[in-house]
Parts: C-alpha cells; structure tokens; sequence
C-alpha cells in the first residue's frame, strides 16, 4: 500500500530536549515536506525536499532541522523544542509538478 | 505571492441542509493544481479532490460538487444533504510548482473551514 508512515503519532516532551519525529514513504517520490498546522493559522511549510541530500526552508524553519540522506526518509529534528512547537505535524512526499501528495497520519507534539 | 483564502472560519448547518464552503486563490503559475481537503475530529488529512488548471469543468461526487472558475480564481465545495458525518475542518490548497528560488512543489492552504452539522 502506497503510504507515508510518521511516529510517533503523539509525543509529549519537556523544553530542550532534543527529539525526532521520524517520516518514511514507499512511493519513490522525489518530494517530501513537513508542514505544521496551528489554529486559524492552517497548514505552513517547515522544510522541503527536491530529493536526496537537497534540502530548503519553507515558511516557518526556526527552530528546525531536516535530513534527507536517503530518498524514502525525511526525518524531522527539533533540537531545543520550545513551547511554541506544540503543533500538529505532517509529512507529505509527492512526485514533480504538484500533481498530488500523499500525506502522512500527523504527529501531535506538545512541549511543556 | 501565492495565497489560498477561506474566509468562512465556521459554519454551522442543520442536517440535510446544503452548504458550500468558498475557496479563492492566487497564483502566477500558468500550470497549477487545486486540491479540497478534509480533517475530521482524528486528525488526519483526506483527499477529496484535485483540479488541475486547465479542466474547468465542475465535478460531482455523491453528495459533493466543486465548482471551478479561473475567471474569479475560486474553487468552491458544496455538500448536498449533509449529514452529522460531515462535520469537520475543510481545507482548500493550491500546489506551487516554482517561485523565486527555483523549482518547488509546495502545497499551499487556506486557513481551513470548521463545518459543524448539527443532528
């Protein structure tokens, strides 16, 4: 089954300590992304990727990292996590030209 | 810029009412996809639709329908009948192929729309 698999689904964690939230997809797309989605605020762009070791800032970067050493795994890093990182996070990956995205389960994240 | 606009924050309908959720978008691409999406209460995203630029012919589904107008950049859902079911948060998007610093295939979304359908 074609799928972006995200874990964990819920975390809650205490201010700085580093975590990971992990995003894998089976499809070979050449995109993926990660997006948070607060209230009124909708869905923002976190990072992308074009494809392996090509990585670039979206809307809402700080405070963020990524890696994309291999092409199914997009991993997301909040090295610091502060309270304002309490969010919904999505993986999506996609193929070229924005025909579709398969997006992942989301991840609930609170920092306290 | 590119920018998706919903402006009903929320709606509230009694079952078996219609109701249409508006989606206005904008865009310097010549080629570009407009996607619905919908959240329930658990959280994740569903897919409903996708209109690529050039179709602008409207769709039906079972109880949805989108209607697509490039000449006011709206790309609008409606719910027939709704039902209890129904109840979530919609999200309009629109996927960006390129822009200043190059080759990109970023989605786009309004702010949601929170549908309630009351029984």
């Amino acid at each position: 089954e074609a799928q972006v698999t995200q874990n964990p689904r819920y975390l809650i964690t205490v201010t700085g300590k580093k975590l990971t939230v992990t995003c894998s997809q089976n499809m070979n797309h050449e995109y993926m992304s990660w997006y948070r989605q607060d209230p009124g605020l909708g869905l923002r762009q976190i990072y992308y990727s074009m494809n392996v070791e090509v990585t670039d800032k979206g809307d809402v970067p700080e405070g963020y990292k990524v890696s994309r050493k291999e092409k199914r795994n997009f991993p997301l890093i909040l090295e610091s996590p502060s309270p304002n990182q309490t969010s919904l996070y999505f993986c999506a990956s996609s193929p070229r030209g924005g025909r579709g995205y398969t997006f992942g389960s989301g991840t609930r994240l609170t920092v306290v | 810029a590119q920018k998706v606009t919903q402006a009903q924050t929320e709606i509230s309908v009694v079952e078996k009412e219609d109701v249409t959720l508006d989606c206005v978008y904008e865009t310097r691409d010549t080629t570009y996809y407009l996607f619905w999406y919908k959240q329930p209460p658990s959280g994740e995203l569903v897919f409903l639709i996708r209109r690529n630029s050039f179709d602008e012919q409207n769709e039906i589904s079972g109880r949805y329908s989108w209607n697509f107008q490039k000449s006011t950049s709206s790309f609008n859902f409606t719910i027939t009948a709704s039902q209890v079911v129904d109840s979530a948060v919609y999200f309009c998007a629109l996927s960006e192929t390129m822009n200043y610093g190059g080759a990109t295939n970023k989605l786009i979304f309004g702010t949601g729309t929170l549908l309630a359908v009351q029984p």
